[in-house]
Parts: structure tokens; C-alpha cells; sequence
């Protein structure tokens, strides 16, 4: 089966821009979705597709996706936007279905 | 508003098994697949299983085929998760959560433990 990769630790100055980035040969075949999770939380959507952000996420996160690669942004990291942040897609490869997540990021907001 | 009540964690010895059950509520259950997700103390997320809305067909990470087994009761709007052979790899907070699209989860149950060990 195929891998997501991501960094491990990304860190951003409060108010500046950020990209996540998640990498994999599934990306090619299917849009990356994007969930947020702070300590003792269960993850939430903050973006799936092309770029669509459910209903109550700020539109400071956005997402898009090249090759194999998909990205989040965050433009204008507030304080709160410190979390894990994993992406996920369905896998590709293989005669059944898979659904991949990667390792995740960790946000840290300076 | 969509709810998803997780049950059923606990403390399982090696090769015991155990069953999670959650409950859903605010949405058409039987109208979407519903899925099994997994977290281990201090690590990343991993998918465990699916089943499509009408549970006709159900999918599992090699991880745990043939060893636990998802399954729904539409009429309960409940889903399940038979667990066997259980072993301490397997410790983790487990998920349940909804599915749309090309398995975008949009809704996130808050989690069982269940922790294997002698």
C-alpha cells in the first residue's frame, strides 16, 4: 500500500502564513482532506476537495494540491490554530479499499 | 446536530476480544458509510474499517483483517466493531466517524479506549 509523508514539527510566527505539506502517490489519484486535533480532542475537517472548508472553519485555511503533493495553508496563524494537523487520503494502489493518513504535523505557533 | 457516541472500551487482556458500539444521531444513517479510526497513546491516526450506508460491504486495514469485524444495525442507527484476538499493539483511543465523498470524514465521535494488556 502507498504512504503519506508530512514534517513532523512546523512552527509560525503569530499572524504570518504557514504551509502543511503532505506527500504521496495516492495525492495523484484523489484530493488529500485535512483535520485539525488538539490535546484530547477528536480530529475535525477543517478542509476537503479542491479546496472546500466545512461549515464554521476559517477561511484563513485553505488547501490545494499539485502532483503529489497537497498542501494547507494557514494565512495569518492565530494562537488557537496550534494543533496536529493530518492529512488523508483514499489509497490507489492495491484491489481494495485502503484509506491512508499521514503521520501528522505538529503546529507550533510562536 | 450529527452525534456520534462511542462504547464498549476498556481494559482486555492479550487475545481477549471486545465489541464498540456507537450511536448516531442528527443524520440519516443508513444514507452514508461509517468508519473505524484509530489513535495509539502519543501517535498518529490510523484507519482501521469501513462499511458502506447499507453494511453490504465492509473493508479493513491489513492491520486487523481477520481479526475484527465491522458491522451496523440501520434499524439502531448504531455501528459496531467486534474486536478478537486482541493484542497490545492494538491499545488506542478508537474513533467513529462518519463518511462522505471519496471517504472524507466530516463528523468525529470523541472516542473509547481500549487498552490491551496482561
Amino acid at each position: 500500500s502507498s504512504e503519506l509523508t508530512q514534517d513532523p514539527a512546523v512552527s509560525v510566527a503569530l499572524g504570518q502564513t504557514v504551509r502543511i505539506t503532505c506527500q504521496g502517490d495516492s495525492l495523484r489519484s484523489y484530493y488529500s482532506s485535512w483535520y485539525q486535533q488538539k490535546p484530547g480532542q477528536a480530529p475535525v475537517l477543517v478542509i476537503y476537495g479542491k479546496n472546500y472548508r466545512p461549515s464554521g472553519i476559517p477561511d484563513r485555511f485553505s488547501g490545494s494540491s499539485s502532483g503529489n503533493t497537497a498542501s494547507l495553508t494557514i494565512t495569518g496563524a492565530q494562537a488557537e490554530d496550534e494543533a496536529d494537523y493530518y492529512c488523508n487520503s483514499r489509497d490507489s494502489s492495491g484491489d481494495h479499499l485502503n484509506v491512508l493518513f499521514g503521520g501528522g504535523t505538529k503546529l507550533t505557533v510562536l | 446536530e450529527v452525534q456520534l457516541l462511542e462504547s464498549g472500551g476498556g481494559l482486555v487482556q492479550p487475545g481477549g476480544s471486545l465489541r464498540l458500539s456507537c450511536a448516531a444521531s442528527g443524520f440519516t444513517f443508513s444514507n452514508y458509510a461509517m468508519s473505524w479510526v484509530r489513535q495509539a497513546p502519543g501517535k498518529g491516526l490510523e484507519w482501521v474499517s469501513a462499511t458502506s450506508g447499507t453494511g453490504g460491504s465492509t473493508y479493513s486495514a491489513d492491520s486487523v483483517k481477520g481479526r475484527f469485524t465491522i458491522s451496523r444495525d440501520n434499524s439502531k442507527n448504531t455501528l459496531y466493531l467486534q474486536m478478537n484476538s486482541l493484542r497490545a499493539e492494538d491499545t488506542a483511543v478508537y474513533f467513529c466517524a462518519k463518511v462522505f465523498g471519496d471517504y472524507v470524514i466530516d463528523y468525529w465521535g470523541q472516542g473509547t479506549l481500549v487498552t490491551v494488556s496482561s
